[in-house]
């Protein structure tokens, strides 16, 4: 079965410092990976995605994301945190079956950046 | 703009009457879908459809009703609101459904049922 984790339910960084939140995911055969952003009161915004190609994916708002096939990991990274990337970060992983797009998303995880 | 519509933004009501969230897109998105989100769980999907007059169960469908009659809306109903269905709702939509598309999404119905 098709699984997200996003082990950390919160990751607290200090303005400036590097920023990851974690997420592995589970699935046969190829992924296409996502992430997207929740900031409070509103729906979640599309991030980035991994369809193929480049294990490298860059995104919105300076946000970029690896994709790690033997560790099956799609991290996201920003090497500077900005204190307006307080949000709630989803991990989601999408397979065509059954003759639609499943898409299952992860638990989330909430990243607060400090001044 | 483009953008999906969800009304309204916040609702209470009590257990077993009935009531409808409505969505709206102006993409002209041919598949879209309803979500619940709980804390610890994330997004779980309750219905989606692919296309007008093509719905289908998502995982947590029992409680809801949808329809598509149109190709920009999606209402979704309940028609016996229960306690557990208190939660936050969103609708998104997509192009086609594609598995390497992105999804819209709506800004969130926040349900309480008493």
């Amino acid at each position: 079965a098709q699984s997200v984790a996003q082990p950390e339910d919160q990751v607290n960084v200090a303005e400036g410092n590097p920023l990851t939140v974690k997420c592995t995911y589970s699935v046969s055969g190829n992924p296409y990976l996502f992430w997207y952003v929740q900031y409070p009161n509103r729906g979640l915004q599309f991030l980035l995605k991994y369809i193929t190609g480049d294990n490298l994916v860059k995104g919105s708002y300076g946000f970029e994301a690896e994709f790690n096939k033997s560790q099956t990991s799609f991290h996201l990274k920003k090497p500077s945190a900005l204190v307006s990337d307080s949000a709630l970060y989803f991990c989601a992983v999408s397979r065509f079956s059954g003759g639609y797009n499943k898409l299952i998303f992860g638990a989330g995880t909430r990243l607060a950046v400090h001044p | 703009e483009a953008q999906v519509t969800q009304n309204p933004r916040y609702l209470i009501t009590v257990t077993g009457k009935k009531l409808t969230v409505t969505c709206s897109q102006n993409m002209n998105h041919e598949y879209m879908s309803w979500y619940r989100q709980d804390p610890g769980l994330g997004l779980r999907q309750i219905y989606y459809s692919m296309n007008v007059e093509v719905t289908d169960k998502g995982d947590v469908p029992e409680g809801y009703k949808v329809s598509r009659k149109e190709k920009r809306n999606f209402p979704l109903i309940l028609e016996s609101p229960s306690p557990n269905q208190t939660s936050l709702y969103f609708c998104a939509s997509s192009k086609t459904g594609g598995a390497n598309e992105k999804l819209f999404f709506g800004s969130g119905t926040q349900l309480s049922v008493l």
